[in-house]
């Protein structure tokens, strides 16, 4: 079963806008790690965030970890219709094998 | 950087019909791979661990003799979908991490497998 859950499910903006999506999950973890899919193809990483650490940036791209509350938030601002994929959150408890969230798609309406 | 190939991209074959597909670490030794299936607007679920030189571990509801694991070397590891049914029809992707980075490193994901089963 997947210990991630993500919300929303999904998400449409227009370009500009900034988009956010939120991941939890259940069990004490390594690291926590924001990965991004294009229709059809494999897994792109963004971001891995350790569980002693609470945000990260690249480029447009902010993520925030919350290990009281075992949630995390990917942030991409400024979005363009580039950035329309499906995002998914996963998180590493040992031995690098990952569990992922549900995922969000995203549509960002040019 | 560091890259995994997996071939094919894309299967399109008869019910009971094997099919195997290839994932392969371009510029690291990968000791462990891993299998993942996803169904359309689904996540990825976790089939199996592929260890080099030892048996594969399969996750809860895994037909392991349906999904055969080789890992015979440290840059490749291979899944036979054995006697496919339409059911099995699904987009299969591999993944692997550089060992050597050690810790807290990200997976690098193949392009997946589209296998269609007719």
């Amino acid at each position: 079963s997947q210990q991630g859950e993500e919300d929303p499910q999904a998400l449409s903006i227009q370009e500009g806008e900034n988009a956010t999506m939120n991941c939890s999950y259940k069990t004490s973890i390594n690291n926590l790690q924001w990965y991004r899919q294009n229709s059809g193809r494999g897994l792109v990483h963004l971001i891995l965030i350790r569980s002693n650490e609470r945000e990260k940036h690249s480029g447009r791209l902010r993520v925030t970890l919350d290990t009281s509350k075992k949630s995390s938030s990917l942030l991409i601002t400024a979005s363009r219709a580039a950035d329309t994929a499906s995002y998914f959150c996963a998180t590493e408890v040992g031995g690098s094998r990952l569990t992922f969230g549900e995922g969000t798609q995203l549509t960002v309406n040019p | 950087g560091a890259v995994v190939s997996q071939h094919p991209s894309w299967v399109i074959c008869k019910s009971g019909t094997s099919v195997k597909i290839e994932c392969r670490s371009l510029d690291f030794q990968a000791t462990t791979m891993f299998w993942y299936r996803q169904f359309p607007k689904q996540s990825l679920m976790l089939m199996a661990t592929s260890n080099e030189g030892s048996k594969a571990t399969y996750e809860q509801g895994v037909e392991k003799d349906k999904f055969l694991i080789n890992h015979a070397s440290l840059t490749l590891s291979t899944l036979t979908v054995t006697s496919a049914h339409p059911e099995d029809s699904s987009f299969y992707i591999c993944s692997a991490r550089d060992p050597v980075k050690g810790a807290n490193q990200p997976q690098h994901f193949g392009d997946g497998t589209r296998l269609s089963i007719l």
